[in-house]
């Protein structure tokens, strides 16, 4: 099956810096990869899309300056949460498809941000 | 926009089946995924409904009904490993998913 893979799986860092998480689909092109956020005991809501080459849609209430979302190949999509907050901890999922509209989304395995 | 239900926990016995029902509105259907998340984990993959009916999986079944908006997803001779959250999800007919909040199924001995 398609493998997503995401690094790090976990990083803790000082309020105000920026992190930058990084997913790769390893054996497929993946036109479109979607970034999700989940908060414990909630389920995941996505943040935005991106397809290669082209802006990523942000979903209404995510602030795209904060979220910086680069979608450069067909294989990897980069999300830089930017002077990062306690309130921006949480588990960032991403996922990936060849064809949005018609394929399954296959996710990485995600990676746990602790902002202290 | 999606609005998806489906209940918060459930609990069975090892070797029961378990059927979780996922109720959905949407304004676009393009598909109803399951997937299972194990705690801290990510989603993995479980099924795909995009016609009426049943699709068999080994122990896993998923059923939908479109003029219903309504899935199930029933679980066979359930395994300790198979404790997990299970969410229901719709693809919208531009390709996004919207996720249930989970049903947390535990299995006991």
């Amino acid at each position: 099956g398609a493998v997503v893979s995401q690094h790090p799986s976990r990083v803790i860092c000082k309020s105000g810096t920026s992190v930058k998480i990084e997913c790769r689909s390893l054996d497929f092109q993946a036109t479109t990869m979607f970034w999700y956020r989940q908060f414990p005991k909630q389920s995941l809501m996505l943040m935005a899309t991106s397809n290669e080459g082209s802006k990523a849609t942000y979903e209404q209430g995510v602030e795209k300056d904060k979220f910086l979302i680069n979608h450069a190949s067909l294989t990897l999509s980069t999300l830089t949460v930017t002077s990062a907050h306690p309130e921006d901890s949480s588990f960032y999922i991403c996922s990936a498809s060849h064809d949005r509209v018609a394929d399954t989304q296959y996710f990485g395995p995600g990676t746990r941000l602790t902002v202290l | 926009g999606q609005n998806i239900d489906q209940p918060t926990e459930m609990t069975a016995t090892e070797g029961a089946i378990v059927q979780i029902n996922c109720t959905y509105q949407t304004s676009g259907f393009n598909g109803l995924f399951w997937y299972q998340q194990h705690a801290g984990e990510a989603p993995t993959f479980l099924s795909y409904n995009v016609l009426d009916g049943l699709e068999e999986k080994g122990r896993f079944s998923s059923f939908l009904s479109r003029s219903k908006g309504y899935s199930y997803l029933l679980l066979k001779e359930l395994q300790m490993k198979d404790s997990a959250s299970y969410l229901c999800a719709v693809r919208d007919t531009a390709g996004d998913l919207s996720f249930g909040a989970g049903t947390t199924v535990t299995v006991r001995a």
